[in-house]
């Protein structure tokens, strides 16, 4: 099955800086590739995701870049903002679970903005 | 988050009570799952169920019980459960097309205490 690891555990950036999250998956026959945010108290909350007939998608201050040959994707968020702080989960899917909707989630980075 | 909502919120049980977690989507989707989110483990996925037949059983104990009455609601009913059995459960939704994996969004989760 797919196994998605994902980098660092927790990261600390100055406010107005970039962030930057990578994760590496294990099968490369999967195709989707979502990146989601989840602050306390809250369930996870789609924030970007990217097929794999891309390389990179922006959307405002987030974009997401996907390497296929070497299967890693990361999340970059640029002028850092305190409202940014959150955990932000990685998922892979459509891989060998074709048909059935699984994603595969990595364990999370905590993002702290320091004012 | 009027997409997928969860009850109850909060949830505080004995080892020997049997209590209920309800899910109910409002996106018209038609596959829902249960996640489990403990602290620092990635979300592991209990149940999938797609057209109200369930599609996916990660081998989880069967003081686990879920029920699909229909595409806009899922049930989680628990009995005997243990300690370790405390986490946040988290439910989503997607429109299962069919074609891999999809955009799943999630609820806001209910937190179980087992005492």
């Amino acid at each position: 099955g797919e196994n998605v690891e994902q980098h660092p555990s927790t990261l600390s950036v100055q406010e107005g800086d970039s962030a930057v999250i990578k994760c590496t998956y294990s099968d490369s026959a999967s195709n989707y590739f979502p990146w989601y945010k989840q602050e306390l108290g809250k369930g996870p909350q789609l924030i970007i995701d990217i097929r794999s007939n891309v390389g990179e998608k922006k959307d405002q201050r987030i974009a997401v870049t996907l390497n296929k040959t070497a299967k890693h994707f990361s999340l970059h968020i640029t002028e850092t903002q305190p409202e940014d702080s959150a955990v932000y989960f990685c998922a892979a899917g459509g891989g060998t679970n074709f048909g059935n909707e699984k994603l595969t989630f990595g364990t999370g980075t905590r993002l702290t903005i320091i004012p | 988050e009027t997409g997928v909502t969860q009850t109850p919120r909060h949830l505080v049980m004995g080892m020997t009570n049997k209590k209920s977690l309800k899910c109910e989507q409002h996106l018209g989707h038609n596959a829902m799952y249960w996640y489990k989110q403990s602290a620092k483990k990635p979300l592991e996925l209990m149940f999938v169920y797609s057209l109200e037949e369930r599609v996916e059983n990660n081998s989880v104990p069967s003081r686990f019980s879920p029920e699909c009455p229909n595409s806009s609601h899922l049930f989680l009913h628990l009995h005997t459960l243990q300690p370790e059995d405390s986490a946040l459960y988290l439910c989503a939704s997607s429109l299962s097309t069919g074609t891999g994996a999809d955009t799943q969004y999630f609820g806001p989760g209910t937190r179980l205490t087992v005492l």
